[in-house]
């Protein structure tokens, strides 16, 4: 099975712009996280989405969010960037179960200058 | 307190020897434990999942739990200089899916 894919596989945005990033999971995978990973603050959980339902968010601010198609495919966005928004975003695979090992993708490592 | 937490290390080890991490959680209704690898400049990839109290061993890897310490260890036997990495600690609390990470610890493995 192929693996995770994100794209892009890195970003550099100016303050105050929008960016979009792009996660397709294995093949049957229902259900996709992402996470944010900065050296300061380690791996964080940003929200998960299931059969294109949000089921779970983490403690980010509003200018975070998130969707997810019908064939599985989630893209992320985040408005308004500030500096402390660089850092490496990842997506998580999983079938979608409670307990379900999750299968990361290779990243986008998004700079904010 | 973290929720979970890790030695930071850095911990080196020569090559064969037993690398030895820990982790230990504060919530009690965690019910899998994950450890992840990461190299440098890559993302975390998945080496064991554990979900019982005991041991599970895959290769050169054995994950322990238990739960009544709330602790879970991975012994990486025959250390070798390509297990030099971030070793992640993560948890799935509850019925929740997000996985709560340790701060990892750096391991080196001395050729």
């Amino acid at each position: 099975k192929a693996g995770v894919t994100q794209t892009p596989r890195y970003l550099i945005k100016t303050r105050g712009q929008q960016v979009t990033l792009s996660c397709s999971p294995i093949s049957g995978h229902r259900s996709v996280s992402w996470y944010q990973q900065t050296p300061g603050q380690g791996l964080q959980f940003l929200f998960e989405y299931f059969s294109e339902t949000q089921r779970n968010k983490g403690n980010f601010p509003g200018r975070f969010s998130g969707r997810q198609f019908s064939n599985s495919r989630s893209e992320m966005n985040v408005s308004t960037l500030e500096l402390g928004d660089s850092a490496l975003y990842l997506c998580a695979s999983s079938p979608g179960l409670a307990r379900d090992e999750q299968f990361f993708g290779p990243g986008t490592r998004l700079t904010v200058l | 307190q973290k929720e979970v937490e890790q030695n930071s290390g850095p911990l080196s080890v020569p090559e064969g020897a037993i690398a030895s991490l820990n982790c230990t959680y504060s919530d009690r209704g965690s019910q899998s434990f994950f450890w992840y690898r990461q190299y440098s400049g890559k993302s975390p990839e998945l080496i064991m999942s554990i979900y019982s109290n005991g041991d599970k061993e895959d290769g050169r890897f054995t994950a322990q739990l238990n739960k009544a310490s709330q602790y879970v260890s991975l012994l990486i036997r025959d250390s070798q200089p390509s297990d030099s990495a971030t070793y992640l600690c993560a948890v799935i609390r509850g019925s929740a899916r997000q996985l709560t990470f340790g701060s990892g610890t750096q391991l080196t493995v001395l050729p």
